[in-house]
């Protein structure tokens, strides 16, 4: 099946700091999506972006679906973006299902 | 627009017994999927219904089952229980068959089995 992998695994960053966390995948998608899960382990869509770019606020995404890996950036973190930050998946083949990577565990120190 | 809801919250078993958790799609939403949550860990595709037929699943046993109402809300249930069972438990709903659309996640159950 699909492969999802994140990286980094665990990032501690200044407050104000920018990061890029990055998903790779290893095969064809039909959508991409980035979550955040906060401390009390709720999920919460920050972009469903299965090509190009999209920003909201603070934050953006790109998906290059061709070379199988997408980006999060974000940039003046705060501490309220700590938590765990999940890529998932459709894969295009194999079923209906969705697929997440490990996560990335953020800190952002004040 | 109501957002997904989850029942219990939290709860504790013992291993070998039975469990049913529920989950309340949000409005104009026809997919839900459920997802399996060790600590430390990524969310596991456990399986996915459309209008009321399972349509995807991930590699769990069948002991683990489930059902979607006409209303379009869910229930998981998990035969004989394991310790390693013990996990938050999500659910998610969406809109369309192939379930690749925005998913909205509910707060979760987390299941603790002694």
């Amino acid at each position: 099946g699909i492969q999802v992998e994140q990286s980094p695994p665990d990032l501690i960053l200044q407050e104000g700091a920018n990061s890029t966390l990055r998903c790779n995948f290893s095969d064809s998608v039909n959508n991409l999506q980035w979550f955040h899960q906060n401390p009390w382990g709720q999920l919460i869509n920050l972009f469903y972006i299965p090509s190009g770019t999209k920003q909201n606020g603070r934050l953006s995404a790109t998906t290059v679906a061709t070379e199988r890996y997408s980006l999060l950036y974000i940039s003046s973190s705060q501490t309220t973006d700590s938590g765990v930050y999940f890529c998932a998946v459709n894969p295009y083949t194999g079923g209906f299902k969705t697929i997440f990577g490990a996560g990335t565990r953020l800190f952002v120190k004040a | 627009e109501t957002g997904v809801t989850q029942s219990p919250t939290h709860l504790i078993k013992t291993r070998g017994q039975q469990v049913t958790l529920r989950c309340s799609s949000q409005s104009g939403h026809n997919t839900v999927s459920w997802y399996q949550q060790a600590l430390g860990q990524g969310p596991q595709f456990i399986f996915q219904y459309y209008r009321e037929e399972e349509n995807g699943r991930g590699n769990f046993p069948p002991r683990f089952s489930g059902l979607q109402f006409p209303n379009y809300s869910s229930e998981l249930n998990v035969n004989a229980l394991e310790l390693d069972d013990s996990a938050l438990y999500l659910c998610a709903s969406s809109s369309g068959q192939s379930g690749a659309n925005v998913l909205t996640f509910g707060a979760g159950s987390r299941l603790t089995v002694l």
